[in-house]
This record gives structure tokens, C-alpha cells and sequence, in this order.
């Protein structure tokens, strides 16, 4: 079975540069993530889609990131501008939920992308 | 907020047995999980806890005490590939089905 799909797997570019991450969830999950991890923060959740409808956005940082979820098989994170403290690991994940919030349904991760902005 | 609370690092001989803590101080609450970290890899599943109590899985137990907001995470049987960090995440009983998660324990196995 196919796990969570990211792309790229590593991305260096020069700050001021647009970022697009991509993320292909496991066939029949409903719910994604995407998270930051970084060595003083840990993982931070930054939003989160149920059915393709972003429900919880209040980790973005600020403006400069955005995150869409087009259909069920397909979601970007955009940073635009990228900056320096942008470097991290960017995980996306998913999980399928029956019933919101309820039973053991763990998100499986991504390999994540390696973001460095110089 | 949300505060969740594991010691940074520990180490512990191959063989042996090491528990490690979380402490967990959230606004709501449904559920608890551990996951494996390997350096430079992606966090996955290890166990999940709901109610109080233990959790066995092979070599690994999670334990639960919601009065306490504590749980630990048993590893028996220490491999060196059990070398990692492993992170504790709850469950806010206010999300769809998000999860808050620690900074992680790095565990490193020695021979």
C-alpha cells in the first residue's frame, strides 16, 4: 500500500522565493495534516483538512503561508515569501475518521520535506 | 494552552528496560498516542490510549492515568534500533482529530 506521498523531498532556495510543498494523503483518509518540525519547536501542527474543508488553521504561522486542498488526493502548503526562519521538516499526514475525534485512527506521516531558505 | 511535557533525552543499555514519561496538561481531552522517530525519517505510530491503564504490544506498553495526566511509554528488551526519538501527542477533545505533541525523548541504546 501506497503511505502519504510528499514532494520534494529536500528544497534550498533564496529568501523572497515562492515554496510550494505537495502532499498526495492515503486513498480513503479524509483528514490531513500539515506540521513543522523544527529542533526548538518540535512538530506544530499548521492546519488541518476533514473532506477536502480546511478546519483548523490557527498553527500558520501568518500570511506569508497558505494551504489548499483541492480534491481528496492532493494538497499544497505555499510560502510566499519564503524567509530564513522558514527552514524545517515539513511533514504532511492523514487519518481516517468515522465519527470526529473518536477511536484510534493514528495519522500516518509522510517522508516529510527538508526546507532550507538562504 | 496546550502543554506537553517529556524529558529531552535518555540513554540505556542494550537488553535493559527504560520507561519514558509525559506529562500532559491540555484543554480537552481523547486520547493519547506514542510515536517511533528515527533520525531523519517520519514520525509512526506506536500505541494509543484512551482509558486508564496499560497497553501491551509486543516489547512495548503505554500507560495511561487521566486523573494524573501522565503516561509512559515501556520499552523491554532494548534493540539498538530502538535507538530514536519518540514522541507523545494527545488528542484535544475539541478537535476533529488533531493532535498536540511534545518536543520528544531521544533514546539512545548503548551496548
Amino acid at each position: 500500500d501506497a503511505g502519504v506521498i510528499q514532494s520534494p523531498r529536500h528544497e534550498v532556495t533564496e529568501m523572497g522565493q515562492e515554496v510550494t510543498l505537495r502532499c498526495k494523503p492515503i486513498s480513503g483518509h479524509n483528514s490531513l495534516f500539515w506540521y513543522r518540525q523544527t529542533m526548538m519547536r518540535g512538530l506544530e501542527l499548521l492546519i488541518y483538512f476533514n473532506n477536502n474543508v480546511p478546519i483548523d488553521d490557527s498553527g500558520m504561522p501568518e500570511d506569508r503561508f497558505s494551504a489548499k486542498m483541492p480534491n481528496a488526493s492532493f494538497s499544497t502548503l505555499k510560502i510566499q515569501p519564503s524567509e530564513p526562519r522558514d527552514s524545517a521538516v515539513y511533514f504532511c499526514a492523514s487519518s481516517f475518521v468515522i465519527i470526529s475525534g473518536t477511536g484510534d485512527q493514528p495519522q500516518h506521516f509522510g517522508d516529510g520535506t527538508r526546507l532550507s531558505i538562504l | 494552552g496546550q502543554n506537553i511535557d517529556q524529558p529531552t533525552e535518555m540513554t540505556a543499555t542494550e537488553g535493559a528496560i527504560v520507561q519514558i514519561n509525559c506529562t500532559y496538561q491540555t484543554s480537552g481531552f481523547n486520547g493519547l498516542f506514542w510515536y517511533q522517530q528515527h533520525a531523519g525519517e517520519a514520525p509512526t505510530f506506536l500505541s494509543y490510549n484512551v482509558l486508564d491503564g496499560l497497553e501491551e504490544k509486543g516489547r512495548f506498553s503505554s500507560f495511561l492515568s487521566r486523573s494524573k495526566g501522565y503516561s509512559y511509554l515501556l520499552l523491554k528488551e532494548l534493540q539498538m534500533k530502538d535507538s530514536a526519538s519518540y514522541l507523545c501527542a494527545v488528542r484535544d477533545r475539541d478537535g476533529a482529530n488533531n493532535l498536540f505533541f511534545g518536543t520528544g525523548t531521544r533514546l539512545t541504546v548503548i551496548p
